[in-house]
């Protein structure tokens, strides 16, 4: 069936840089785009961007530019999202999520990474 | 971008219908027709409710229903049901990045 499947859990100290891995199956990863979202303990959903699985056309949030690099691996269906300079409030569920249905909605998601940012 | 607004909560009976409002600017909301909802369980992850305003994707029942008008979306659901308990967040396409609504607690008493 069509999924997406993220690595585990990561705990990381301030500064250090963490890389979430999404794994495709069930469809053709090349023809859709992977978003990435983000949720605080208790509070709500954050769109931290998106790329291309085609082309590796990238999109970041604003608030996350130069720290945030998103690349696929296409000979794996796999998505990457890998967040430098960590801070305690980026702490958060991370999910990936692909657009199959229309471009403008994100209708696949994975189970959710937890990253912990604590010293 | 600040995030879209949302009531924090909303109530109703099994059986009832309830409305949760998202509204936003016209840079967002106001400027396109790519309005989504997501349903969130605790511990899970969202699920696509409604997509392009109103759309609902396969497998959605057709309790629930979107619309539009100006700079503020709207979901319907009707004949509530106790599993229909969770969190609902808007999403807007706002040009460039997409932004969420503050997220609305249903309940159903």
């Amino acid at each position: 069936q069509v999924q997406l499947v993220q690595s585990g859990a990561e705990v990381k100290k301030p500064g250090a840089s963490v890389k979430v891995s999404c794994k495709a199956s069930g469809y053709t990863f090349t023809s859709y785009g992977i978003s990435w979202v983000r949720q605080a303990p208790g509070q709500g959903l954050e769109w931290m961007g998106w790329i291309s699985a085609y082309n590796g056309n990238t999109n970041y949030a604003q608030k996350l530019q130069g720290r945030v690099t998103m690349t696929t691996d296409t000979s794996t269906s796999t998505a990457y999202m890998e967040l430098r300079s960590l801070r305690s409030d980026d702490t958060a569920v991370y999910y990936c999520a692909s657009s199959t249905v229309t471009h403008d909605a994100f209708d696949i998601w994975g189970q959710g990474t937890m990253v912990t940012v604590s010293s | 971008q600040s995030a879209l607004t949302q009531p924090r909560s909303v109530s109703g009976s099994p059986g009832q219908s309830v409305t949760i409002s998202c509204t936003g600017t016209s840079s967002d909301v106001g400027g396109y027709n790519y309005v989504s909802w997501y349903q969130q369980h605790p511990g899970k992850a969202p699920k696509l409710m409604i997509y392009d305003v109103s759309k609902r994707p396969s497998g959605v029942p057709d309790r629930f229903s979107g619309s539009k008008s100006g700079n503020t979306a709207s979901l319907t659901i009707s004949g509530l049901q106790a599993e229909d308990e969770a969190d609902y967040y808007c999403c807007s396409y706002a040009g460039s990045p997409y932004v969420f609504g503050t997220g609305t607690k249903v309940t159903v008493l």
